[in-house]
Order: structure tokens, then sequence, then C-alpha cells
């Protein structure tokens, strides 16, 4: 069974850190171009970033928004990604999901996710 | 950045009701059109790629149709467990980017 699962979040004040985990099971992590995708509650969806296969160079992309603050990593051995968010902001208080697909090589019309972690940016 | 626009961003029907609910982006996507349903409290879930492909165990009831920058999401008789929202997202670039949503009300 396909599962990913986030963790870390909680409440943090604005200028704080906070790193975020999503741990994968049931599928081939090493080969999926995993995503974040970030939700405040009552709204709509954002994509926040993505991370490429090793095998497709591990390169990094990110939303405009959060760019030069979050870093999204991933660890193989452990079949796991990360989120690493510095410089929190109000408007960054959201229901954060990874996810990813399976039907595409890019990975990127998404059948796979979380249940998602919350992060609160409050002082 | 390619935007995407939905319309309506709600509307009600009543169970049986053939629904339509558009899409449309800022620029030509082909056919990385993506729908997704999502419940309150829940993750998204992904009803059809790539346009009009549905996603494995969704309902033919649903239909995606549409290319270049106008995208329709089609649920050809309404039923009780499809009160949800519906968001449409590209997937022909990044920054990957969804509509603003539709949330589907019980009339």
């Amino acid at each position: 069974e396909v599962q990913l699962v986030e963790s870390g979040g909680g409440l943090v004040k604005p200028g704080g850190s906070l790193r975020l985990s999503c741990a994968a099971s049931g599928f081939s992590f090493n080969n999926a171009w995993m995503n974040w995708i970030r939700q405040v509650p009552g709204k709509g969806l954002e994509w926040v970033g993505r991370i490429y296969s090793k095998n497709d160079g591990g390169t990094t992309e990110y939303a405009a928004p959060v760019k030069g603050r979050f870093t999204i990593s991933r660890d193989d051995s452990k079949n796991t990604l990360y989120l690493q968010m510095n410089s929190l902001k109000s408007e960054d208080t959201a229901v954060f999901y990874c996810a990813t697909g399976s039907n595409s090589h890019d990975s990127s019309d998404f059948d796979r996710w979380g249940q998602g972690t919350l992060v609160t940016v409050s002082s | 950045d390619i935007q995407m626009t939905q319309s309506p961003s709600s509307l009600s029907a009543s169970v049986g009701d053939r629904v339509t609910i558009t899409c449309r982006s800022s620029q030509s996507i082909t056919t990385y059109l993506n729908w997704y349903q999502q419940k309150p409290g829940k993750a998204p879930k992904l009803l059809i790629y790539q346009r009009s492909t549905l996603q494995g165990g969704v309902p033919s009831r649903f239909s995606g149709s549409g290319s270049g920058t106008d995208f329709t999401l089609t649920i050809s008789s309404l039923q009780p467990e499809d009160f949800a929202t519906y968001y449409c997202q590209q997937s022909r670039s990044t920054p990957l980017t969804f509509g603003g949503g539709t949330k589907v009300e019980v009339k």
C-alpha cells in the first residue's frame, strides 16, 4: 500500500524555522519526483516546490513566494522527503502536503498524497 | 507563470443533475490538465489526468474534455458522495498551478 505520512508541523513564531518530513512507503521513492503543496485553511491549493529524483539530477524548483526561504531535500536511504522552512511569515500558515504522481514521468499528476500537516505561524 | 481560472466558484445542484465545471489557462497547456476532488479535512484526490484520462477507481460519471486553454469537468449524474470542492491543475510547466476551486453544494 502506498503511504505518505507528513510530520513536523506546529506553531512557530514569525521569523522562525520548521522542518517538515514526509515518510514514503509502498512505491519506488528513489525514482519519484516529490512535491510539497500547501493549502491555507479554507482556501485553495498552492504548489510549493519539488525535488527531482537523483537519476534525473536531484535538483529542486520552488514557487516564487518561498524561493530563498524554503529548501526541499530527500534522503532516499530513509525514503523520506523534507521541507526546511526558514524566515516564516504569517502568510505561510497552511496545511502542507507531500505528493507525487505515478501516471507520468514528471509525476505532476498527483495521485499520491499524504494526510497533511498544519503549520501555524503566529506570535 | 500559467494562471488557472475556474468557474463557477460554487454551484448548487441536486442528486442526478449533470454538472459542468470549467477551467481556463492563461496560455496553452495542450492537454496537461488534471482534476481533483477534495472533501473537508482530506487530501485532494486525483480524478482525471492529462485532460481526459480517468484515474483508476474513479466512477465513469466523471469525464474531462478540452484542449489548449479551455477545459471542462463533467459529472453526468451527481451522486451524494460528489458534493465536494473540485480543482483543476496544469502540469505543463513549473510553477505548477491550480485553479481556485469550485464548491459543489446541495441545492
